[in-house]
């Protein structure tokens, strides 16, 4: 069966600290993605990397970045968390020009 | 750039049908996609529709796009308290190799008794 596992279903952080989402895929999917959801807005995307070591910004990667070392593995890094990064955080992977397959989402409360 | 525009909200009663609309703006989309997100979960694929095609039919659902409109629709027969969901629309562009969909703002589908 398809997985992708992020690695907190909820974070609290304080503002100022660096904060690490860490996404895993089951799949051996080329691309993967983080998106952020706030209601309202729908998702929006923040990076995405179609290889190893390789990746594009997306729609709002202000105060984001993102780290893939190995295939399986996509991590979103918050440099210095804000207050306006309080979000749902969705992570997807899929082979390519297919349906993106999603993790559970990490809820992350910046305080 | 893209842009996929979905009403916030929307409420019926168990048994009646949902007709739950959307419209995007790129007209060189491939794949348009239909995923429904359960309270607290990840987003899941329910059902998609290839650009050369006007409607797809899967059980409960129907899918119907209008691409001189572009507009596409998700019918649910039926409701069931279980449909109740935030369902997104998204388009998949006819570039690049990553599957980097635009998506909409997500309709909240209410179901009472």
């Amino acid at each position: 069966d398809v997985k992708v596992t992020q690695s907190s279903r909820y974070l609290v952080k304080r503002t100022g600290e660096k904060v690490f989402l860490e996404c895993v895929q089951d799949m051996d999917h080329e691309n993967m993605f983080w998106y952020r959801q706030d209601p309202g807005l729908g998702l929006r995307l923040i990076y995405f990397s179609y290889d190893v070591k390789m990746k594009e910004k997306g729609d709002i990667p202000e105060g984001y970045s993102v780290s893939r070392e190995k295939k399986e593995r996509f991590s979103l890094i918050l440099e210095s968390a804000s207050t306006n990064q309080t979000s749902m955080y969705l992570c997807a992977s899929s082979p390519p020009r297919a349906h993106l397959y999603f993790g559970p989402g990490t809820r992350l409360l910046v305080l | 750039g893209e842009d996929v525009e979905q009403s916030l909200f929307l409420s019926v009663r168990e048994g009646d049908s949902s007709v739950i609309n959307c419209t995007y703006t790129d007209s060189s989309s491939t794949y348009l996609y239909w995923y429904k997100q359960e309270p607290g979960a990840g987003l899941q694929l329910l059902t998609y529709i290839f650009s050369n095609m006007d409607m797809k039919q899967d059980q409960r659902l129907t899918v119907l796009l209008n691409k001189k409109d572009k507009h596409l629709s998700l019918r649910i027969a039926d409701t069931q308290t279980g449909d109740s969901a935030i369902y997104f629309c998204a388009e998949s562009p006819n570039t690049g190799t990553a599957s980097k969909l635009t998506f909409g703002t997500g309709t909240r589908l209410q179901v009472t008794l």
